[in-house]
């Protein structure tokens, strides 16, 4: 079993849409979560952060830690055709080694 | 405005050519990763520098080695590039104190392998 899944679509939605994407992870020293949005032959760019549990909202983005279940979510709202890209989770732990690992990504595209 | 540089941003080489891709950063971050690409995949770390400790991933191939001259710089050396080596790679930064920081990426340098 993978320490980080998530499902890597494509996932196709009509403009205006709320989105919503899902990471599930096994290890519970997991501290610190976030989501990246990749477009296609680009570096990652961090959208969010999340230390611990809870909620985080940045404009139409919101981000969900859910550590008793160990999922997290990123919530898009009013999802725009620019909003097109593969989204990463990472998360990593407050123990010594300094690694963030990676979900497999989902692809977005957002028609309009 | 603070960042990750990372330079070419596109490199083409032949088959068992070294090649040498750069990173330099201005967030003043203590750790320092190499991230290898490849289509339609998650980053594979390739190895990381927490100040001047390197730290190497056990699968990491031989043929990939890094430098971190100081804390703004770190190069990634393939000695003898191959085919397979050919994918985006990406330089990552994070701060670690008490706490750890989230990690920023550069833009990637897009490497081809003829």
């Amino acid at each position: 079993q993978k320490e980080v899944e998530q499902d890597p679509g494509p996932l196709s939605v009509p403009e205006g849409a709320i989105v919503s994407l899902n990471c599930t992870y096994s290890n519970s020293a997991f501290q610190y979560f976030m989501w990246y949005r990749q477009y296609s032959r680009k570096g990652p760019e961090l959208l969010m952060y999340t230390y611990s549990s809870g909620n985080k909202e940045d404009g139409r983005f919101t981000a969900q830690v859910d550590k008793s279940s160990k999922y997290i979510s990123l919530f898009i709202r009013d999802s725009q055709p620019s909003d097109s890209a593969t989204y990463l989770c990472a998360m990593s732990s407050t123990s010594g080694t300094y690694k963030y690992i990676f979900g497999t990504g989902t692809r977005l595209k957002v028609l309009a | 405005d603070a960042m990750v540089i990372q330079n070419p941003r596109y490199q083409v080489t032949q088959f068992g050519k070294p090649v040498t891709l750069s990173c330099s950063q201005t967030l003043n971050h203590n750790v320092m990763y190499w991230y290898q690409q490849k289509s339609s995949q998650a980053p594979k770390l390739l190895f990381h520098y927490y100040d001047k400790d390197f730290n190497n991933e056990a699968d990491t191939p031989d043929n990939f080695q890094s430098r971190r001259p100081n804390t703004s710089f770190c190069f990634l050396d393939i000695r003898s590039p191959g085919l397979g080596d050919a994918a985006m790679y990406l330089c990552a930064t994070s701060r670690r104190d008490r706490r750890q920081d989230t990690q920023y990426f550069g833009p990637g340098t897009r490497l081809t392998v003829l």
